[in-house]
């Protein structure tokens, strides 16, 4: 059973400060890993994509992928409360379907 | 920016009934999947649909749902008779390409059965 696990928070950190958010996968053959937003009561909103190992950073926003180590991580920089939401790993592992993990709900308190 | 837009946004239904979930595509987009997502629960892949086909299904996709592409736009979820556990978020994704490529979700159908 291919699996995405993520700590399901809350995770709790100050206004300006960084956020990391991790997520780790079951599955070796995995190519391609997403990060959605997810305010509640909405839909899953793409923030950032990673196909290869290391860090790719757009905005505040940094995802960084270890294949070796099955890992793929979120770090929001200057962290605002309008980030407040439930952030949701997906992967990709053979096909086009995504596999989701069960969101780490972020909380940045003013 | 293009985006996926999905009808009704709420739906109320009665157990036993059919119901029609419609979303229409990113328009130069060539993948279409539907997930769900129960209350308080993951995301899960429901199907997925490509040049006029099913790609992938799921074990929750069971003979009770079909999908279709009754014209050049639209993309239908049709739940023949609903149950109680059905009742959930409905989103309706698409992608440019298939495995590897970005899917861009709709704002979601909530269906409520009674």
């Amino acid at each position: 059973q291919k699996e995405v696990e993520q700590n399901s928070g809350p995770l709790s950190v100050p206004e300006g400060a960084i956020a990391s958010l991790n997520c780790t996968y079951s599955d070796r053959v995995s190519q391609s890993f997403f990060w959605y937003r997810q305010y509640s009561g909405k839909s899953p909103e793409l923030i950032m994509s990673i196909y290869s190992n290391g860090d790719k950073e757009d905005g505040r926003f940094t995802a960084q992928l270890n294949k070796a180590s099955q890992y793929v991580s979120l770090l929001i920089r200057d962290s605002q409360p309008s980030d407040s939401a439930t952030y949701l790993c997906a992967v990709n592992f053979d096909t086009g379907k995504l596999i989701f993990g069960q969101g780490t709900t972020l909380q940045v308190k003013p | 920016e293009p985006e996926v837009t999905q009808t009704p946004s709420h739906q109320v239904t009665q157990m036993g009934q059919e119901v029609i979930l419609r979303c229409v595509p990113i328009s130069n987009h060539l993948y279409f999947y539907w997930y769900r997502q129960i209350l308080g629960q993951k995301v899960e892949f429901l199907v997925s649909f490509y040049n006029n086909e099913i790609s992938e299904k799921s074990e929750i996709f069971d003979d009770q749902f079909s999908v279709e592409r009754p014209d050049g736009s639209n993309f239908t979820l049709k739940i023949r008779s609903t149950k109680l556990e059905d009742s959930a978020m409905y989103f309706c994704a698409s992608s440019r390409q298939g495995a590897g490529t970005e899917a861009f979700f709709g704002q979601g159908t909530r269906l409520t059965v009674v």
